[in-house]
């Protein structure tokens, strides 16, 4: 059963600093892998999805990498504001369908200003 | 407004109450989900359909039950309401079954049963 972690569960950091969020899943057999940010209160937003042959995505400030083999993917946050404040959950897929999709826990992160 | 929305946005009720939580969307989208969100387990599939009349269970469908008379609308209907039901549920929608589009997310129900 394919099973997805993300440590560290909290995580605080500085405004300014560069960080990144770990994720990691059992069976390196996906289909992509997404990153989703999550507001509180909030239903959770698609950040950055990743086929299982790209290596890694980008958006503005948000850079996710994909490594199967090892089973990890990162997601790499430049310049953090505290805008980006959130928990942020990864997904994986297998087999491609939605209903399939197995997530995180996820990952809140707190950025002072 | 056009999206995904979901109502009501919190709900109270008591242990062996039936309970429906309504589902929304605008953009004509084929897939539609319905998640719990539970500190500890993260996101549970309940329920899922791949167009009006087509449903089939996900991780965790005891004590829930759907229906999709029409495209935009995903009911979900908690028969006999339990403690174990208190959660946050999200439904989301998407234009294909493929994970290469993107799912959307409704703002979430937060159920509290007493």
């Amino acid at each position: 059963k394919q099973e997805v972690t993300q440590i560290p569960a909290a995580l605080s950091v500085p405004e300014g600093e560069n960080l990144v969020l770990n994720c990691s899943f059992t069976d390196s057999a996906i289909y992509n892998l997404q990153w989703f940010r999550q507001d509180p209160g909030k239903g959770l937003t698609s950040l950055l999805l990743i086929q299982s042959s790209q290596r890694e995505q980008t958006s503005g400030r948000l850079n996710a990498s994909l490594d199967k083999s090892s089973g990890r993917s990162t997601l790499y946050i430049a310049a953090s504001q505290p805008g980006d404040s959130a928990t942020y959950l990864c997904a994986v897929s297998l087999r491609g369908g939605s209903e399939k999709l197995v997530f995180g826990k996820g990952t809140k992160l707190t950025v002072n200003p | 407004d056009a999206g995904i929305t979901q109502s009501p946005r919190y709900k109270i009720t008591e242990t062996g109450r039936q309970v429906t939580l309504m589902c929304h969307q605008t953009w004509s989208h084929s897939y539609m989900f319905w998640y719990r969100q539970d500190l500890g387990h993260g996101l549970r599939l309940i329920y899922y359909s791949a167009a009006a009349d087509i449903t089939d269970k996900g991780e965790v469908p005891d004590g829930y039950v759907v229906s999709r008379s029409k495209t935009e609308n995903f009911p979900l209907t908690l028969e006999s309401a339990t403690r174990s039901q208190t959660s946050v549920y999200f439904c989301a929608s998407s234009s294909t079954r493929t994970t290469n589009e993107k799912l959307f997310f409704g703002s979430g129900t937060q159920l509290s049963v007493l």
